[in-house]
């Protein structure tokens, strides 16, 4: 069964530029992550999605930040425009319940220059 | 606010020593704790958590984690470290009403292996 898949790995961008990260979550997993970790800093939640609905989107930064969920599948989190701070790994999980395991994708690696 | 701190940033161990890697918590109620590991080019992946009843709890690949609600703490200990468990660990508190994906996590603490 494929884990939690995200594209791409890695992504360098100049600053102003949009850039749309995806994931894909395990199938049949409701319950959708989004996690982002700045150089030196701890991983902080963004969003949580259960299906296509946002459930929890405290976590997000800023109205430069965009998620979408269409069809409650697969996630894309849309960064315009980009600002160098927004630089850092970004993580994807999923779940199928929203009290069970949580499993993560490998991140996407974003550098605004 | 809950929080989570690793006061190590980076340890370096020999293989075959023992390792404890610290995490302390603050949280109101009682916390859902859990351990996550990310090796080079890999996704976070769960190690062992802890919610309820015994407070010494087995993971995977070796790992065991003692939860001491008195210390706030929720340290991560294997007896014999080999050189595959070169990673950067992750300890997070969640579970606002038991969710397992909503945490916070602490800043990690990278592991050197020696041979």
């Amino acid at each position: 069964e494929a884990g939690v898949t995200q594209f791409p790995s890695h992504s360098v961008i100049e600053k102003g530029q949009t850039v749309t990260l995806r994931c894909d979550p395990i199938s049949g997993h409701d319950n959708l992550y989004w996690y982002r970790r700045v150089m030196g800093k701890e991983i902080k939640f963004l969003l949580h999605f259960v299906k296509e609905s946002k459930q929890d989107e405290s976590g997000m930064p800023n109205n430069r930040f965009l998620a979408e969920r269409t069809g409650g599948t697969y996630s894309t989190l849309k960064v315009q425009p980009a600002e160098l701070e927004d630089s850092g790994v970004y993580f994807c999980a999923s779940s199928q319940e929203w009290n069970t395991e949580a499993f993560f994708g490998q991140g996407t690696r974003l550098t605004v220059v | 606010a809950q929080s989570v701190t690793q006061p190590d940033i980076h340890i370096t161990v020999s293989e075959g020593a023992s390792l404890e890697l610290r995490c302390n918590y603050s949280y109101g109620a009682t916390p859902y704790l859990f351990w996550y590991v990310q090796s080079p080019g890999q996704g976070l992946q769960l190690l062992l958590k802890y919610f309820s009843g015994d407070t010494l709890v087995q993971g995977i690949k070796g790992f065991e984690a003692e939860f001491k609600r008195s210390q706030s703490s929720f340290n991560l200990r294997k007896p014999s470290v080999h050189w595959s468990d070169a990673a950067e660990y992750f300890c997070a508190v969640g579970g606002m009403g038991g969710s397992q994906g909503n945490l916070i996590f602490g800043k990690g603490t990278k592991l050197s292996v020696k041979p």
